[in-house]
This record gives structure tokens, sequence and C-alpha cells, in this order.
């Protein structure tokens, strides 16, 4: 089965500075990769994400990478704002398959 | 009311009783999804239904009873947990039809059993 590692676990970023968030996949069969945000109290919130047809996709202050040779992707976030901190996870699944595999999620801090 | 709602937000239960989770979607969606979030680990999937037949269930013990009579509505039935079941349960759902799977999740319901 697919298996999705995830770093780092936390990040601390000065407002205004970029946060990037690296995941790495096991199954070369995997061609969709979604990122959640998740703030406390709340359930995760998909904010972007990529097929294997594209190596880059941006929407506003984030963007997400994907390196299907090293199997490796990662979301970046420019111009942090104190409103971004929250836990980021990313996933991966093969298209035909329903379930997405988690990575075990970042804590990221934008300090004011 | 949009989007994807969870009752209760909160549950306490002993380890005799029995209680049931609540999940309701309303973005037309035709599969439905429970998860367990514990803390310092990945969202583990529970149970997975599509067009309101379970289609996947990942060896959960069997104190966790899903049911989904229809495409709006899923439930996780508990009885007889232990106290390692205490997590955050969270519902998602999805539509199968799209050339995605793009999952939208609830608020979840944290359970604490005593």
């Amino acid at each position: 089965g697919e298996n999705v590692e995830q770093h780092p676990s936390t990040l601390s970023v000065q407002e205004g500075d970029s946060a990037v968030i690296k995941c790495t996949y096991s199954d070369s069969a995997s061609n969709y990769f979604p990122w959640y945000k998740q703030e406390l109290g709340k359930g995760p919130q998909l904010i972007i994400d990529i097929r294997s047809n594209v190596g880059e996709k941006k929407d506003q202050r984030i963007a997400v990478t994907l390196n299907k040779t090293a199997k490796h992707f990662s979301l970046h976030i420019t111009e942090t704002q104190p409103e971004d901190s929250a836990v980021y996870f990313c996933a991966a699944n093969p298209f035909s398959a329903r379930q997405l595999t988690f990575g075990s999620g970042t804590q990221l801090t934008v300090l004011p | 009311e949009t989007g994807v709602t969870q009752t209760p937000r909160h549950l306490v239960m002993g380890m005799t009783n029995k209680k049931s989770l609540k999940c309701e979607q309303h973005l037309g969606h035709n599969a439905m999804y429970w998860y367990k979030q514990s803390a310092k680990k990945p969202l583990e999937l529970m149970f997975v239904y599509s067009l309101e037949e379970r289609v996947e269930n990942n060896s959960v013990p069997s104190r966790f009873s899903p049911e989904c009579p229809n495409s709006s509505h899923l439930f996780l039935h508990l009885h007889t947990l232990q106290p390692e079941d205490s997590a955050l349960y969270l519902c998602a759902s999805s539509h199968e039809m799209m050339s995605s799977y793009e999952q939208y999740f609830g608020p979840g319901t944290r359970l604490t059993v005593t």
C-alpha cells in the first residue's frame, strides 16, 4: 500500500516569510495529491491539490510542486500571515482508489 | 446548512455505554467516509460507503458499527469502547462520478472514553 512521509512536524516562521512543507510517497501509481489545512477545533479543509499530469499549481499565496521521478511533492506558502497558523496534511492516492493516505501533519506557526 | 455537519461535537462515554455519531452532507455527494484522528498520528480511514454500500472496512474492531441509510447520512454506532478509542472522529464525503476523489470533511466529534 501507499506510505506518505511528511516533514517537518513543526515549523515556525516570521510573518511575511515563506513556509515549505515536504512529502514523499512510495506508490508510483499515486496520481492525486491534495493538501489539507486543519485549524483548531475544525475538520481538515482542502486548500489545493495537484494531479500527476502537472508539475506545479498555484492559487494566490499557496503553490504545490510535484516531482514524480523522485516521488515527492511540496506545499509553498508565501507572505505568511498569522491566520496561516494551523496543521497542514498532505495525502496521496492512486486515481482509481478511494483511499487517501495521509502524512502525519505539520504544525505551522506564523509569528507576528 | 452547507457542507458536512457532525453531531455531537463532543461526547464522553463510559466503556459500557452505547452511543452513535451522526454525519450529514449537503453537497450532493455519493460517497462518505469515517476517519479516526488520534494525537500525533496520521488520519486513519475506518469505513467507506459508496452509493450507500460499504466498499472498504480497514480492519476496524466490531465495537464500531457504521450505517449509511442514504447518500446524505452516515452513522457510527459505538458500544463497549476502550479508552484507547478516545480520538477525534471525522466524517468526509466526495463525489465518485467526478474525475477526482476530493474529500470534504466535517468538524469532527471529539470522543472521550472513560
